[in-house]
Order: structure tokens, then C-alpha cells, then sequence
């Protein structure tokens, strides 16, 4: 069965990075499109970012545009999020996502279990 | 870009009633909606995509309708487990993929 074991939260101070992995199991990683979502404490899902299937596609929500960065290894079907000046409305828990089918804009199948990242001084 | 606006923002309903949230799209996308449920401190998790299609393992008092701009879940005999927050989503062009604000759904 498919699933995606994230890693990487935590705490950090505002303008530091961060980088969260999600390591896919169960399906052939590499056809797939991922995507990036996050949820503040008490509030509802915002997605991030997309990377496509090869790798060679990139889209951002322009709330992190130009500070996050997602990336993927196929090899090591492992997904990325790096994630730099951070500020403190980043906080949030973050989910990694698979997109059902080949085309990396449709609906997710399934999520991660999601990593709590907490933007502090 | 596309904006997605859900409706209401919460409601209260008894065990057995009928419940309809309404997700509407700033412009038309066809049956290119998704909703997904959010049980309290758990993985949002698809119920419906194509606006209508039930995910595998979704009962049957779940169903979507609509297309263009205009959507609605229902919840035909609202179950104790069906306490959650409803998302939709629009998906299938150019990102971003909005999601609505959230339907929080619990039993009076």
C-alpha cells in the first residue's frame, strides 16, 4: 500500500531554514507528481508547491514563492521541501501529497502524516 | 488565479439529518472539483473527485454534484463519524490548486 513517511520538523528561529524530506513507498515514485500542503494551528489546508514526475516542473503558491524550494530524488524516492527565511506565520504542519494518475495537477490520492514546523524566537 | 469559497464556515446538525456544504469556483472548471474530509487531528483523506466520483471505501451517504462554478457535498444521514472539516478543491490546471476555507461539520 502507498505511503509517505515524513521527516525533518521542528523548531527553528525566524530567517533560518529548514528542509523536510517524504520518502515514498508502495507505488513507482518517479510517475508520479508531488505536491507540498500546510495547515497553521487551527486553520484550513493551503497548498505550497508541485514538482512533476520528472522533476523538471516547479510551481509555487506565491505565499512561498522565492523562499521554498521542492524537489524530489527518484532514486531514492524521496520528496523535498527546503524551506529558508522562515518567518513565524510559516508555522504550520506540513503534508507531503501524490497526485492520483499521470498528470501532476489532479486531486491526492494520499497523504502524508505530517511534520510540525514551529517558526520561533 | 482561481479562488475557492466554501459555505458555511461551520454548522451544527443532528444524527440522521440531511447536510449540504457548498463550495463555489471564481471561474468555471468544469467537474475539476475534489473534497476531501479532516477528522480532528487527522490526515485530510479524499472522499469525491470529478465532483460526483466517490473514492473507493466511501459510504454511500456522501455524494457531490455539480460543474462549472457552483458544487455541493451532501451528507444524506449525518453519522457521529462524520464529525469533521470538509475541504474542496479545484485541480486538473495550472497551479495554484486552491482549497476552499473549510466546512467544520459537528452533531448538536
Amino acid at each position: 500500500q502507498v505511503q509517505l513517511v515524513q521527516s525533518g520538523g521542528g523548531v527553528v528561529q525566524p530567517g533560518r531554514s529548514l528542509k523536510l524530506s517524504c520518502v515514498a513507498s508502495g507505488f513507482t515514485f518517479g510517475r508520479y507528481g508531488m505536491h507540498w500542503v500546510r495547515q497553521a494551528p487551527g486553520k484550513g489546508l493551503e497548498w505550497l508547491a508541485v514538482v512533476s514526475y520528472g522533476a523538471t516542473h516547479t510551481y509555487y503558491a506565491d505565499s512561498v514563492r522565492g523562499r521554498f524550494t521542492i524537489s524530489r530524488d527518484n532514486s531514492n524516492n524521496t520528496l523535498y521541501l527546503e524551506m529558508s527565511s522562515l518567518r513565524v506565520e510559516d508555522t504550520a504542519v506540513y503534508y507531503c501529497a501524490k497526485v492520483f494518475g499521470g498528470n501532476s495537477f489532479y486531486y491526492f490520492d494520499s497523504w502524508g502524516q505530517g511534520t510540525l514546523v514551529i517558526v520561533s524566537s | 488565479d482561481i479562488q475557492m469559497t466554501q459555505s458555511p464556515s461551520s454548522l451544527s446538525a443532528s444524527v440522521g439529518d440531511r447536510v449540504t456544504i457548498t463550495c463555489r469556483a471564481s471561474q468555471g472548471i468544469s467537474n475539476n472539483l475534489a473534497w476531501y474530509q479532516q477528522k480532528p487531528g487527522k490526515v485530510p483523506n479524499l472522499l469525491i473527485f470529478a465532483a460526483s466520483t466517490l473514492q473507493s471505501g466511501v459510504p454511500s451517504r456522501f455524494s457531490g454534484s455539480g460543474s462549472g462554478t457552483d458544487f455541493t457535498l451532501t451528507i444524506s444521514s449525518l453519522q457521529p463519524e462524520d464529525v469533521a472539516t470538509y475541504y474542496c478543491q479545484k485541480y486538473n490546471s495550472a497551479p495554484p490548486l486552491p482549497f476552499g476555507g473549510g466546512t467544520k461539520v459537528e452533531i448538536k
